[in-house]
């Protein structure tokens, strides 16, 4: 069992639809990630939360959308996707910027 | 910049055969190394990581690996492998005071009877 939750697991999206991802962990880590893995790809990262602060975005598309409400919850907030951003995005956590990450299970994105 | 370098997409074996997926990184300042294993339509677990100290790292599932510097190398090895361990493995390397972690290309791991 994964001790960070994604849900949903899985997601189907038209293009013009306004969706999000969840993501919670309650180890007490201060810094969450978004990850995106694209079939027979390696992971690839998104954005990184720092103590509840933005820290890095890997200059993704503004149609992703993060958002830290608090150190225990981290969302997606999806708009306006295209075909091509169809993929598993996976949520980690880790104690520290640095420490080793640990992962969810992933939301498997399709946009229709 | 870090990158890493899994030379084997794929790595066929016999169940109880000794394995070894080969890693290489290169990075202009020191690092962190890890490895993560990923089972069908799962997310990644970690299988070990090296932070510092002793160079031959054990972790979970009876694997182990071996930081060696001078050839940059990071290579995962187990001595006998099971059906369960087929599976995904991606090496990572990390920038010693950054936190992106950046992946391999991942080495399929097929364990045959």
């Amino acid at each position: 069992d994964t001790e960070v939750t994604q849900t949903p697991k899985h997601l189907v999206m038209g293009m013009t639809n306004k969706k999000s991802l969840k993501c919670e962990q309650h180890m007490g880590h201060r810094a969450m990630y978004w990850y995106k893995q694209k079939a027979k790809k390696p992971p690839e990262l998104m954005f990184v939360y720092s103590y509840e602060k933005l820290s890095i975005n890997e200059s993704v598309p503004s149609r992703f959308s993060p958002e830290c409400p608090n150190s225990s919850l981290l969302n997606l907030h999806l708009h306006a996707l295209q075909p091509e951003d169809s993929a598993l995005y996976l949520c980690a956590s880790s104690q520290e910027p640095n420490s080793p990450l640990h992962f969810g299970n992933g939301t498997r994105l399709t946009v229709t | 910049a870090q990158s890493v370098t899994q030379l084997d997409s794929q790595v066929p074996v016999f169940e109880e055969a000794p394995v070894e997926l080969r890693c290489n990184y290169s990075s202009s300042v020191s690092v962190y190394l890890f490895w993560y294993v990923q089972y069908p339509n799962q997310g990644l677990q970690l299988l070990l990581k090296y932070l510092s100290g002793s160079t031959l790292v054990k972790g979970i599932n009876g694997f182990e690996a071996e930081f060696n510097k001078s050839q940059t190398s990071f290579h995962l090895r187990k001595p006998s492998v099971h059906i369960s361990d087929t599976a995904e493995y991606f090496c990572a390397v990390a920038k010693e005071y950054g936190n992106k972690l950046v992946f391999g290309a991942g080495t399929i791991l097929r364990v045959k009877s």
